[in-house]
């Protein structure tokens, strides 16, 4: 069972390049959403997908795009990354927006330098 | 402003005693509350979770504590045991309003368990 499956697993960027971290769940989920970590801060919500065909804002959503491909994909751009964006970043989905069980991808390590 | 809030960066507990995790929050609009379990190199994944409307939940050597009036819960591991050495974080949900299924997390505890 795949689950939550992220690509890449890590990657170096240097200041002002772009990239697009990708995500796709296989378990027909509703909602999925993108999360960053940075040590000692937990989890931050960047966005959200509820359903096919919406995003919504999180918490920290400045210096990303996001779009919601299709059910399955839903991915996550920098347009010009900054130092700042050096992070683990986790995609993860919901059966729907109200389901507490949320799937995880096993992340994405993206250094900025 | 954080809303939820794990104030114990580390736990350090024996193999068999009893680990308990705390977590605060601060929204009284939040109706469910999840604890999640991360190791290093992975993603987290879920561990236990537990409505508003109730004060406990119970599966297996893990159980939730609520008290809604404290705005306060707690994780309960008995016996702990090495492989329960992880991450753990509290989140919590509403499930109505503009924040309609956002996770809120807190910044974990490392949880060690010595043989």
């Amino acid at each position: 069972n795949a689950g939550v499956t992220q690509t890449p697993k890590f990657q170096v960027l240097k200041t002002g390049q772009s990239m697009t971290l990708q995500c796709a769940q296989d378990m027909n989920h509703n909602s999925m959403y993108w999360y960053r970590q940075d040590p000692g801060m937990g989890l931050r919500l960047i966005y959200y997908s509820a359903s096919e065909g919406t995003t919504d804002k999180g918490e920290v959503p400045n210096g990303y795009n996001v779009s919601r491909l299709n059910k399955r994909e839903f991915s996550l751009r920098l347009e010009s990354a900054a130092p700042s964006q050096t992070s683990v970043y986790f995609c993860a989905s919901t059966r729907s927006p109200l389901n507490t069980e949320a799937f995880f991808g096993q992340g994405t390590r993206l250094t900025v330098v | 402003d954080q809303q939820v809030k794990q104030n114990s960066p580390s736990l350090s507990v024996q193999e068999g005693r009893i680990s308990i995790l705390n977590c605060d929050y601060t929204n009284s609009m939040f109706d469910y509350f999840l604890w999640y379990k991360k190791y290093p190199a992975e993603g987290p994944t879920f561990l236990i979770s537990i409505s508003s409307i109730k004060d406990k939940n119970e599966d297996g050597r893990f159980t939730v504590f609520l008290n809604k009036s404290a705005k306060h819960l707690s994780l309960h591991i008995v016996p702990s045991q090495p492989g329960d050495s992880a991450v753990y974080f509290c989140a919590a949900l509403a499930d109505r309003g503009s924040t309609l299924g956002r996770l809120y997390f807190g910044r974990g505890t490392q949880l060690t368990v010595w043989p």
